[in-house]
């Protein structure tokens, strides 16, 4: 499977816990996204790496979240001392090129429930 | 305050007619727009774009209209078919980053 892989594919954790998701995209995309979804609603845009260089973070990005991308190629979304309100499916997504039109390929997401 | 906003939540439409999937944005700084779908348990797949150019792109079976005087875009799908069913995203960018703003969705139904 060449698409892109997100893992876990469902998470339940307690609140307050700690959690970490990955994300590996399609081979040799240099931009990677992540975004949040809830129930009823479309994607929001949380951050974006070109290669390894965080360019772009949303307002929702709290500083209880961070994202990686060692070395530009898998990318990692942590989110510490999580609250109820970070239930959402979490999804990562790819694309092949630095220009801004071209469309980006997602992954199936990482579904986080908070308890 | 939904910068890109998809009215209808849900629309039911006979296999083989047309779908008319509709968008209206309020940023008048967007410049590319994009239509997803999205099945369940699946992450959205990119369906088609256009530029704010361009007035009318066309793939297939899919044509995007965009109005910029009225800050409308419409999808359409002739003839829908039963795998058309699914969750149809409207999706938006300005030239300045390369956040994507969606809309909340419209779940089409295509009935048989």
């Amino acid at each position: 499977d060449t698409g892109v892989s997100q893992d876990p594919r469902h998470k339940i954790t307690k609140r307050g816990q700690n959690v970490t998701f990955r994300c590996d995209p399609i081979s040799e995309h240099n931009r990677l996204y992540w975004y949040r979804q809830t129930l009823g609603q479309g994607p929001e845009f949380l951050t974006y790496f070109q290669n390894e260089a965080q360019l772009e973070k949303s307002r929702l990005l709290s500083d209880r979240f961070s994202a990686e991308r060692p070395k530009g190629s898998f990318s990692t979304l942590e989110i510490q001392r999580t609250e109820q309100g970070d239930s959402a499916m979490y999804l990562c997504a790819s694309s092949p090129r630095t220009d801004r039109r071209t469309e980006a390929f997602f992954g199936q997401g990482t579904r986080l429930t908070v308890v | 305050d939904q910068q890109v906003k998809q009215n209808s939540p849900s629309l039911s439409v006979q296999e083989g007619r047309i779908s008319i999937l509709n968008c209206d944005y309020t940023n008048s700084m967007f410049d590319y727009f994009l239509w997803y779908k999205k099945y369940p348990a699946e992450g959205p797949t990119f369906l088609i774009s256009i530029s704010s150019i361009k007035d009318k792109n066309e793939d297939g079976r899919f044509t995007v209209f965009l109005n910029k005087s009225a800050k409308h875009l419409s999808l359409h799908i002739v003839p829908s078919q039963p795998g058309d069913s699914a969750v149809y995203f409207c999706a938006a960018s300005e030239d300045s980053n390369y956040q994507l703003i969606w809309g909340a969705g419209t779940k089409l139904i295509i009935k048989p």
